[in-house]
Order: structure tokens, then sequence, then C-alpha cells
């Protein structure tokens, strides 16, 4: 267990719907980030927050929005979904932004139909 | 924008045999980082290097990065079945962007 906690662990949806994908950092880690993996492909750097206020931006589709709550879980909604959407969606966090490690969760697999 | 290229994307070995994946920058790195995936697995950190130069050792992994730190290598010596996975190398910013390499697959057969 990396600390790092996704919820859900699968989803299996069909195109044009909704989802969101929840993330909850490891204790003490004030930045959250999100990226996607596609079959056999790298991880494509989404967004990055740090308590709370939007810190990077990646290549994530205007379909796509994430945000940080205060209590530092953090929310990627994922909208007219797609089914080259069809992913792993790994979230990590790290205690701040910069030359620090990323601790990453076990990932959320979404399936579009 | 920042690019960080990796290769090989695959290689099978024998065990026993070397293995060296390579990573590229586009641009001038603040810190390079690198992780392992298992298969079905997420990524877990491995190592950071962040000076000019630097030579980072772990047991059999040897992990360099570049005079210019725009490149950075990881060499595993006598490869075991263990070692199989992805290696994803990641370029580290300034603004705090970690930008990954595609990632080297390796498969090594017993």
């Amino acid at each position: 267990d990396s600390g790092v906690t996704q919820t859900p662990k699968h989803l299996i949806t069909a195109t044009g719907q909704r989802v969101t994908l929840r993330c909850s950092p490891r204790s003490g880690d004030l930045s959250v980030y999100w990226y996607q993996q596609s079959l056999d492909q790298g991880l494509q750097f989404l967004i990055q927050y740090y308590n709370g206020e939007e810190r990077a931006k990646g290549n994530i589709l205007e379909r796509f929005s994430a945000q940080q709550f205060p209590d530092l879980h953090s929310e990627l909604n994922l909208s007219s979904l797609e089914l080259g959407d069809s992913a792993l969606y790994f979230c990590a966090s790290s205690v701040r932004p910069g030359a620090n490690v990323l601790t990453f969760g076990a990932g959320s697999r979404l399936t579009v139909l | 924008g920042q690019q960080v290229m990796q290769i090989p994307q695959y290689q099978h070995v024998q065990e026993g045999e070397d293995f060296t994946t390579y990573c590229n920058s586009s641009t001038t790195l603040s810190n390079i980082q690198w992780y392992k995936q298992r298969p079905g697995g997420h990524p877990v950190f491995l190592i950071q290097l962040v000076k000019s130069g630097e030579v980072k050792k772990q047991k059999r992994l040897t992990f360099q990065f570049g005079e210019a730190k725009k490149n950075s290598s990881l060499h595993i010596t006598a490869t075991q079945t263990t070692d199989v996975g992805t290696y994803f190398c990641a370029g580290g910013s300034n603004t705090g962007k970690l930008i990954f390499g595609q990632g080297t697959t390796l498969q090594v057969k017993p």
C-alpha cells in the first residue's frame, strides 16, 4: 500500500457519459498529480495541484477537469466520454511541487464502451 | 513544449545479460527521476539525480545524469527475472512539472 488511495479501481461506462475519479494523497503530501496511461503507452501528465491551487497543466482535454479540495483529496472529472478515453488513470502525490518524489496510487482503470 | 524521449521502447534479454535504457530531454532539466512499473502495477520511485554528471548505484542498477542535464541512463548488470517491468525516466523542471518518458519495457528470459 503506497498510501495514495484511488477509487474506483475499475469503471465501465458508455460513450457520452461522465465519470469522477477520486484520489486521496499520502498523509502529509500537499501536491496531487493526475496521469493518463493508455495501453502500452507512457504516462501522460494531465494536471497538478498544490494545496488546493492548480499548479501545472499538461495535455488535459477540455472535456476533463479536476480540483483539489481543502482536505487535499482530488477529483478528476471526465465528461462526454469517448472510446479513446479508455485508459488507466493514475494519481500521484508529493510533499510539495518541484524536485520531489511522486508516490503513485494503484490507478483507476476506465473502460468506455 | 518540453519532451522526454526514452529508448529503446522494448528490450528482451537473457537472464544474466546487461540492460541499458536511455533518456533524452529537449530542454535542460532541474532533476531526473527513475521509476519502475511491474506488469499490472503502478510506477514506483527508484532514484532521483540532481547534479550535473551525477552517478548513483543501487546494487546492480547504475543511474547517470548527463553533464548538460539533458540526458540520463539506467544500466542493469546481470539481469534477473525480478527486473521485469517498464522503466520510466521523468524529467523535472523548475515549475514543478514532471514529464515522463515513454518507458522501456524489459523482458528477461530465464
